[in-house]
């Protein structure tokens, strides 16, 4: 079946600690994203893959990071600088077209709760 | 920065009514997408508009992208409780086609 795992589906973390989510996908697909959306809220992009060992800030960068050394990967490290990081978090990855990234394919999810 | 916001925020309906959210961008968009997220759930792409003035139908639902390509909207006919969920609307922002900013979404309730 192809689509996208995100895990774990439920992570608890007590404040301090750095945690790493991961997001495979066996879409073939160039672009990856990383999401996370609080309770009632939007989606707010925290970065994007355009392609492999290339990534962009998405507009809550800050306490995060990610690396794309493989094509089908994409983890999410939540660092202890991310001052309030109990959230949800959405992992999409889309296969690019002439005019653009095309539709976003999302995983379950990962939500992560501190402690 | 780009800003998306939707109106309304919420909206809750009697079964058979009709419900429509709005979608306006603080920018010109190249294309817009929109997607459903069910309670518990995650996204799940809908449909992306690409031209001015393009309106789009998929059984019930029926979408609108503006004539400046500023804003769009997703009109339900008839809603049934399946359609329950929130709405999201999304396009690229100006400094990255690749970079996709979400909407602040449209939580539809369905009363039966």
């Amino acid at each position: 079946d192809g689509g996208i795992t995100q895990s774990p589906k439920y992570l608890f973390r007590k404040e301090g600690q750095n945690v790493t989510l991961s997001c495979e996908q066996n879409l073939n697909h160039d672009a990856m994203y990383w999401y996370r959306q609080d309770p009632g809220q939007g989606l707010r992009l925290i970065y994007y893959s355009q392609i492999v060992n290339d990534f962009q800030k998405g507009d809550i960068a800050e306490g995060y990071s990610v690396s794309r050394e493989k094509k089908e990967s994409f983890p999410l490290t939540v660092t202890s600088a991310q001052k309030n990081p109990t959230a949800f978090y959405l992992c999409a990855s889309s296969p690019g077209t002439g005019r653009g990234p095309g539709e976003l394919f999302f995983g379950e999810g990962s939500r992560l709760t501190v402690l | 920065g780009q800003q998306v916001m939707q109106i309304p925020q919420y909206q809750h309906v009697q079964e058979g009514e009709d419900f429509t959210t709005y979608c306006n961008s603080s920018t010109t968009l190249s294309n817009i997408q929109w997607y459903k997220q069910r309670p518990g759930g995650h996204p799940v792409f809908l449909i992306q508009l690409v031209k001015s003035g393009e309106v789009k139908k998929q059984k019930r639902l029926t979408f609108q992208f503006g004539e400046a390509k500023k804003n769009s909207s997703l009109h339900i006919t008839a809603t049934q409780t399946t359609d329950v969920g929130t709405y999201f609307c999304a396009g690229p922002s100006p400094s990255g086609t690749y970079k996709y900013i979400f909407g602040t979404g449209t939580r539809l309730k369905v009363l039966a």
